[in-house]
């Protein structure tokens, strides 16, 4: 059975810097990689996806690498805002059919 | 273009009562999925539907039933409401295949 696991589970930053989300997966046959972000009582908003076959996927400030072999992919985010203070999840598509979530990492940004 | 849109958005219930979580998608899209959300334990799949007339279980079905009579509309029913149901609530939509999910607002349930 498919297990993600995301570190740190919470994360605070002075505003500015750059910092690095990450995300490990138990099973290396997976379909795809999505990323999201989920505000305080609010649905999840997609960030990025990538593909089994891709390694990295890059919008705005936030870069997303996968790294299939060894199980992990991270969420880079650069030049950080208080605005980008959220939960961030990592989810795999391993079956076609389901996502398995990872338990997310909440983020703090201090102006 | 209204994405996925969840009703009601806040419920409360006393075991035993029944209830139906409607969900709605616009993007034509074949793929519709239930998640229920709770704290330490991330997002786990309740069914799914790969099209109209077609459903299947996720991780946690029990106590949970579903239909696809149309493309647009995946219900959610609760038979005999519980305490360990108190969760929120997810639908997701996507095209068939390895694409992006789209989630709705979600639904925040309350069992007493």
């Amino acid at each position: 059975k498919q297990e993600v696991t995301q570190i740190p589970a919470a994360l605070s930053v002075p505003e500015g810097e750059n910092l690095v989300l990450n995300c490990s997966f138990t099973d290396s046959a997976i379909y795809n990689l999505q990323w999201f972000r989920q505000d305080p009582g609010k649905g999840l908003t997609s960030l990025l996806l990538i593909q089994s076959s891709q390694r990295e996927q890059t919008s705005g400030r936030l870069n997303a690498s996968l790294d299939k072999s060894s199980g992990r992919s991270t969420l880079y985010i650069a030049a950080s805002q208080p605005g980008d203070s959220a939960t961030y999840l990592c989810a795999v598509n391993d079956a076609g059919n389901m996502l398995t979530f990872g338990g997310g990492t909440r983020l703090m940004v201090k102006p | 273009n209204a994405g996925v849109t969840q009703t009601p958005k806040f419920q409360v219930l006393k075991t035993g009562q029944s209830m139906t979580l409607q969900c709605a998608q616009d993007m034509n899209h074949e793929y519709m999925s239930w998640y229920r959300q709770d704290p330490g334990m991330g997002l786990r799949l309740i069914h799914y539907s790969v099209g109209a007339g077609i459903t299947d279980q996720g991780e946690v079905p029990n106590g949970y039933n579903v239909s696809r009579s149309t493309t647009e509309d995946f219900p959610l029913r609760l038979l005999s409401a519980a305490p360990s149901q108190t969760s929120v609530y997810f639908c997701a939509s996507r095209e068939n295949g390895a694409y992006e999910q789209y989630f709705g607002p979600g639904t925040r349930l309350t069992v007493t």
